[in-house]
C-alpha cells in the first residue's frame, strides 16, 4: 500500500498525558498536512510542511500542539497536557510540489477522558 | 480570514442528479477543492478547480465562479454508495486549505 499512513489509529488517553502521533506520506510527496476534524465540522487546518520546513500553521499550534518533519519525510504531531475538547480524529494528507491536490490518510482518532 | 458556506443537508433519488453549491470569502485564492468523505472515513479528493469553468469528470463535475466566489459539485445518475459528505475547501497562496463543514447527501432508492 503506497497510501498516506498514520499510527496509531486510535488513542484513548487520560486528561493531562502527552500524546503524539506520526504520520508517513506518500514517498514521492514534498507536501504535509495536519488537520483536525470533530462530528459533523470539516477539517481544520493545523499545519503544514514543504519538506522539513513548516511553512504555516494555525494559532493552535503556539501552544499545547507541536509537529515536526525532521528528515522531510515522516512526521510527528504532539499534544501537550491533553484537554478534553482535544478529543477528535487527526488527519493526516500529503500532496506533490507540482500540483496541490492532498490526499489524505486514514486518521488518528483521539478520545481524552 | 475566510468564510466557506455550504449547505448542511441534502436528500435526492437514486438515479437522479443533485447539486451542491459552495459559496466563499477568502483573500489569497489558488484554487477550490471538493472532496467526498463518507462516514468514519478520510476524505478522498474528487475536483480541484483553478480557473472559471466546469471541469468535467465521469458522474462528477464541478464549476467555478471566481467572480462571485462560487462552486458547484454536480453529481449524476446518483447512486446509492453516494451517501457521504461532500467537503468544499478553499486553498490559498500561502498553501493553506480551509474547509466548510460539509453537506451530507442521502440518496434514496
Amino acid at each position: 500500500d503506497t497510501g498516506v499512513s498514520q499510527n496509531p489509529r486510535h488513542k484513548i488517553t487520560k486528561r493531562g498525558q502527552n500524546v503524539t502521533f506520526r504520520c508517513d506520506p506518500i514517498s514521492e510527496h514534498n507536501r504535509l498536512y495536519w488537520y483536525r476534524q470533530t462530528l459533523g465540522q470539516g477539517p481544520e487546518f493545523l499545519t503544514y510542511f514543504q519538506n522539513e520546513a513548516q511553512l504555516e500553521k494555525s494559532r493552535l499550534l503556539s501552544d499545547r500542539f507541536s509537529a515536526e518533519r525532521p528528515k522531510g519525510s515522516f512526521s510527528t504531531l504532539e499534544i501537550q497536557r491533553t484537554e478534553q475538547g482535544d478529543s477528535a480524529m487527526y488527519l493526516c494528507a500529503s500532496g506533490p510540489d507540482r500540483t496541490d491536490t492532498q490526499y489524505f490518510g486514514p486518521g488518528t482518532r483521539l478520545t481524552v477522558l | 480570514g475566510q468564510n466557506i458556506d455550504q449547505p448542511t443537508e441534502m436528500t435526492a433519488t437514486e438515479g437522479a442528479i443533485v447539486q451542491i453549491n459552495c459559496t466563499y470569502q477568502t483573500s489569497g485564492f489558488n484554487g477550490l477543492f471538493w472532496y467526498q468523505q463518507h462516514a468514519g472515513e478520510a476524505p478522498t479528493f474528487l475536483s480541484y478547480n483553478v480557473l472559471d469553468g466546469l471541469e468535467e469528470k465521469g458522474r462528477f463535475s464541478s464549476f467555478l465562479s471566481r467572480s462571485k466566489g462560487y462552486s458547484y459539485l454536480l453529481l449524476k445518475e446518483l447512486q446509492m454508495k453516494d451517501s457521504a459528505s461532500y467537503l468544499c475547501a478553499v486553498l490559498t497562496n500561502a498553501g493553506k486549505s480551509t474547509f466548510g463543514d460539509g453537506t451530507t447527501l442521502t440518496v434514496k432508492p
